[in-house]
């Protein structure tokens, strides 16, 4: 069965450094969406991306944070000045066309500012 | 937004219980999704539901839809441990705008 792929698997950072955190989706999919998920909570949604843009955000979403699709399979997240509180479980999900499919989420990234 | 309460927050069995977790909306629903997420895990897509009063099953799983498309449950049938971890609804609140998620019940099974 296709998978949405995500590396790092874990990623430990300084409080101010810049991270990227990478997804392929899966390759006949055209919606990407990044979610987290502080640790225990609920699975909350950043962004979405459509035809190379974003097409929704959420206030998470701030100036510190970017989407980009540099070539035809990757999608990344950078957070640009990390803080303590981006701790998190970082999901990327991706779906073939909208219209209530279900979301295929890949393994996670697990964010750890010190 | 679209929010949707979640109850139980935790919910812990023994082994061959039953169990059920229910998702309430304010507002009348275009449909409802439900996913799994083992502990460790990520979210995995388990059923839609779409039609008024709709019920559908996966093995000991029954997922129900209300009248009003304003709830919905799922009920699992004789708990095991592999049934362990945290269950949300998710939602469109409108359109093709992107899910929300529901706060989650996380059940435990105590063999």
């Amino acid at each position: 069965e296709p998978e949405v792929t995500q590396t790092p698997s874990h990623q430990v950072t300084q409080m101010g450094q810049e991270v990227i955190l990478r997804c392929v989706p899966i390759s006949n999919h055209l919606y990407f969406y990044w979610y987290r998920q502080i640790l225990g909570q609920k699975v909350e949604f950043l962004v979405s991306f459509y035809n190379n843009e974003i097409s929704e955000k959420s206030e998470i979403f701030d100036d510190q944070f970017s989407v980009e699709r540099p070539d035809g399979s990757n999608f990344t997240l950078k957070i640009r000045s990390t803080k303590l509180e981006d701790s998190a479980m970082y999901f990327c999900a991706s779906i073939r066309s909208t219209g209530g499919y279900g979301y295929t989420f890949g393994s996670g990234t697990r964010l750890t500012v010190v | 937004g679209q929010q949707v309460m979640q109850i139980p927050q935790y919910q812990h069995v023994q082994e061959g219980e039953d169990f059920t977790t229910y998702c309430n909306s304010s507002t009348t629903l275009s449909n409802i999704q439900w996913y799994k997420q083992r502990p460790g895990g990520h979210p995995v897509f388990l059923i839609q539901l779409v039609k008024s009063g709709e019920v559908k099953k996966q093995k000991r799983l029954t997922f129900q839809f209300g009248e009003a498309k304003k709830n919905s449950s799922l009920h699992i049938t004789a708990t095991q441990t592999t049934d362990v971890g945290t269950y949300f609804c998710a939602v469109f609140p409108s359109g093709n705008t992107p899910l929300v998620f529901g706060k989650g019940t996380r059940l435990s099974v105590i063999a």
